[in-house]
């Protein structure tokens, strides 16, 4: 079965610029998450979906905003980038939204503002 | 709020030695807790969950809520457990938050 599959891999963009990022969930998974990681703060949960609906959100601005497609494949988007917001970005998918599900990560798409 | 802290940044043994990764959180309902690994070049995935009280590669862990702790335990190092582990807590649905991580090196 394959895995949580997320692209691009690499990404650079420029101050100012909006990126999307895109996460493939294993199938039959409905429940997405995405995570920033970053050496300072180490992964921080963004945002989770689960049919479609948001049923969760981080402390991060609303530049960052995130859906999830019919398929359960889910994309994020990140507007008016900053330097700040390089990072590794992180999708994980959940067989069912609760509490003890496993997560199974992607490996990630790097990010990096210039 | 809820919070994971993992308050060792590293943690270097020789091999055979035992290992114990701490892992404190702070939650104010009943959390689910888990660890997670990252081996070199690979994802992050789980190790255990202390709902399954099950030991996966020689590794425990024990949910006490009165020291609410989570600590990782090997009795036996081996150098195939060097990695990234991340101490997480799941107050709700299938979201976690992540302690800032242990590197484990096992030297021979």
């Amino acid at each position: 079965k394959a895995g949580v599959t997320q692209t691009p891999r690499y990404l650079i963009k420029t101050r100012g610029q909006q990126v999307t990022l895109s996460c493939s969930p294993i199938s039959g998974h409905r429940s997405v998450s995405w995570y920033q990681q970053t050496p300072g703060q180490g992964l921080q949960f963004l945002f989770e979906y689960f049919s479609e609906t948001q049923r969760n959100k981080g402390n991060f601005p609303g530049r960052f905003s995130g859906r999830q497609f019919s398929n359960s494949r889910s994309e994020m988007n990140v507007s008016t980038l900053e330097l700040g917001d390089s990072a590794l970005y992180l999708c994980a998918s959940s067989l069912v939204a609760v509490q003890s599900t496993e997560a199974f990560f992607g490996q990630g798409t790097r990010l990096t503002v210039v | 709020a809820q919070r994971v802290t993992q308050p060792e940044k590293l943690l270097s043994v020789f091999k055979g030695a035992p290992v114990e990764l701490k892992c404190n959180y702070s939650y104010s309902g009943s959390p689910e807790l888990f660890w997670y690994v990252q081996y070199s070049r690979q994802r992050l995935q789980l190790l255990l969950r202390h709902i399954s009280r099950e030991s996966i590669k020689g590794f425990t862990a024990d949910l006490n809520k009165g020291e609410t702790s989570f600590h990782l335990k090997k009795p036996f190092a081996q150098e195939e457990d060097s990695a990234m582990y991340y101490c997480a807590l799941s107050g709700g649905y299938s979201t976690l938050t992540f302690g800032k991580g242990t590197m484990l090196l096992v030297s021979p």
